[in-house]
C-alpha cells in the first residue's frame, strides 16, 4: 500500500512569511508525528497526534509553530511569520497506536527561509 | 527528557569488513531501540529494533545489542557491501511517555569497494 506522503516537497519563502507543511499517514494509522531534521544532524520531535488530539507538543519550539489533525487522518504543521533558522527538512511519521510500533517515515518537506 | 549520544559521526571501512555504532542513553526508562538507515536525500527507515527484554537480536548481516546497565546499545554490520552506505541513527523511547523518538546525532557509514 500506500507510504507516508508528504506536500511540497520543496518550499522557499521569505522571512516573516506564513507556511503550511501537510502530511498523508498511512491508512489506518491513529499515531501521527512530526519531526524536523536540520543538515547533518538526527531528527528533532516537534509534536505527536493520537487521533484528532495533540498528545504530546513538547518539541514545538515557539508559538509560531502549530499542527492540526482535524479528521484524525491528514495533518497539517503551520509556521508562522517563518524565521531563516526555521528552515530544515520537516518530516512526518505515522504508526499503529501502541508504544513499540514501527514509524514510518514520509520523505520530507524541506524548507528554506529567505 | 532523554539524550541520545551516538558515535563515531563517521565510519569508512573496507567492503566485507564489519562496522560498529554505538549509542548510549540517558533514561533509564527507555525501552524501545529502533536503529534508521538514511541514504541522502530519503526518509529514515527502521532497518532493526530491540526492545529493553532482550539483549541482543539478529536480522541476517544485522545485529543489535542492549546493555541497560550501562545504558548504551549498539548496531553491528558483517560483510558490510557498497549499499549499505548511508547515515544510521539510533533512537530511544520511553514507551509509556508519548511514544516520540529521541535520536542520535546520526553516523555516516561508508563502504569502499
Amino acid at each position: 500500500g500506500a507510504g507516508v506522503s508528504q506536500t511540497p516537497s520543496n518550499k522557499v519563502t521569505e522571512k516573516g512569511k506564513y507556511v503550511e507543511l501537510r502530511c498523508d499517514p498511512i491508512s489506518g494509522h491513529t499515531a501521527l508525528y512530526w519531526y524536523r531534521q536540520s543538515l547533518g544532524q538526527g531528527p528533532e520531535f516537534l509534536i505527536y497526534f493520537q487521533g484528532t488530539g495533540a498528545a504530546d507538543d513538547s518539541g514545538l519550539p515557539n508559538d509560531r509553530f502549530f499542527a492540526v489533525r482535524p479528521e484524525g487522518s491528514v495533518s497539517t504543521l503551520k509556521i508562522q511569520r517563518t524565521e531563516r533558522g526555521d528552515s530544515a527538512v520537516y518530516l512526518c511519521a505515522s504508526s499503529v497506536l501502541g508504544a513499540y510500533n514501527e514509524q514510518f517515515f514520509g520523505p520530507g518537506t524541506r524548507l528554506t527561509v529567505l | 527528557g532523554e539524550n541520545v549520544e551516538q558515535h563515531p559521526s563517521t565510519l569508512s571501512v573496507q567492503e566485507g569488513d564489519s562496522a560498529v555504532i554505538k549509542c548510549t542513553y540517558s533514561d533509564s526508562a527507555s525501552n524501545y531501540f529502533p536503529w534508521y538507515k538514511q541514504e541522502l536525500g530519503k526518509r529514515p527507515q527502521l532497518i532493526i529494533d530491540i526492545r529493553s527484554n532482550v539483549g541482543e537480536k539478529k536480522d541476517q548481516r544485522i545485529a543489535v545489542t542492549l546493555n541497560k546497565t550501562a545504558k548504551h546499545f549498539s548496531l553491528h554490520i558483517t560483510e558490510t557491501q557498497p549499499e549499505d552506505s548511508a547515515v544510521y541513527f539510533c533512537a530511544a523511547i520511553i514507551g509509556n511517555a508519548g511514544n516520540m523518538l529521541t535520536f542520535g546525532g546520526g553516523t555516516r557509514l561508508m563502504v569502499k569497494p
